[in-house]
């Protein structure tokens, strides 16, 4: 059964930093590309960003770019997602997404997501 | 990055009904890769079609998907009582992937 479990949210202050992780198991982690999809309360889904399988390649939605850094460690089995300079408007459930496959570039299997609070 | 607009806003259906779910894109959608979540309150989002009109496993065959190009839609052929929660679109076919604003199904 494939289960993903995010960690390392919080509250921290509009500039600050976070680094969000996502431990995956069930499934070969290696072979699968990766994202990470927020929802602010009360609001819509919101793409973040997205990792190849090996890692080589990352992909940033614009509001992202600059800012948060997207990695995995595929000996861990864990993804992670480094957020800097932190606003009030990236407060949100995040989650991390295991994509279908290969062929299948689509967020299939959803961790329960981790919330993000930024506030002074 | 494209733009996904779902239509309309909220539904308000009675079990037992048919209802279409429209998804329009501000261009078009490479090689259909669109998808359609249905998310209940305080759940993840499940994931119901992709590739325009394949069925994820285990999703009941009343859902059904169509469209192509810039247009989509997700079709309900028999609302069930569990069927009534918020439907997003998805498209993954160019970076930044996007997803629409959502449709809510609630009962009438």
């Amino acid at each position: 059964e494939v289960q993903l479990v995010e960690s390392g949210a919080g509250l921290v202050q509009p500039g600050g930093s976070l680094r969000l992780s996502c431990a995956a198991s069930g499934f070969t982690f290696s072979s699968y590309a990766m994202s990470w999809v927020r929802q602010a309360p009360g609001k819509g889904l919101d793409w973040v960003s997205s990792i190849s399988a090996s890692g080589a390649n990352t992909y940033y939605a614009d509001s992202a770019k600059g800012r948060f850094t997207i990695s995995r460690d595929n000996s861990k089995n864990t993804l992670f997602l480094q957020m800097n300079s932190l606003r009030a408007e990236d407060t949100a459930v995040y989650y991390c997404a295991k994509y279908m496959d290969a062929y299948n570039p689509v967020p299939h299997n959803w961790g329960q997501g981790t919330l993000v609070t930024v506030s002074s | 990055e494209i733009v996904l607009t779902q239509s309309p806003g909220t539904l308000s259906l009675s079990p037992g009904e048919r209802t279409t779910l429209s998804c329009r894109a501000s261009q078009s959608v490479s090689r259909n890769q669109l998808a359609w979540y249905q998310q209940k309150p305080g759940q993840v989002p499940r994931l119901l079609i992709y590739g325009a009109s394949s069925r994820a496993t285990g999703i009941p065959d009343r859902f059904s998907g169509s469209g192509s190009g810039t247009d989509f839609t997700l079709t309900i052929s028999r609302l069930e009582p569990e069927d009534f929660a918020v439907y997003y679109c998805h498209q993954y076919g160019s970076s930044p992937g996007t997803f629409g604003q959502g449709t809510k199904v609630e009962i009438k």
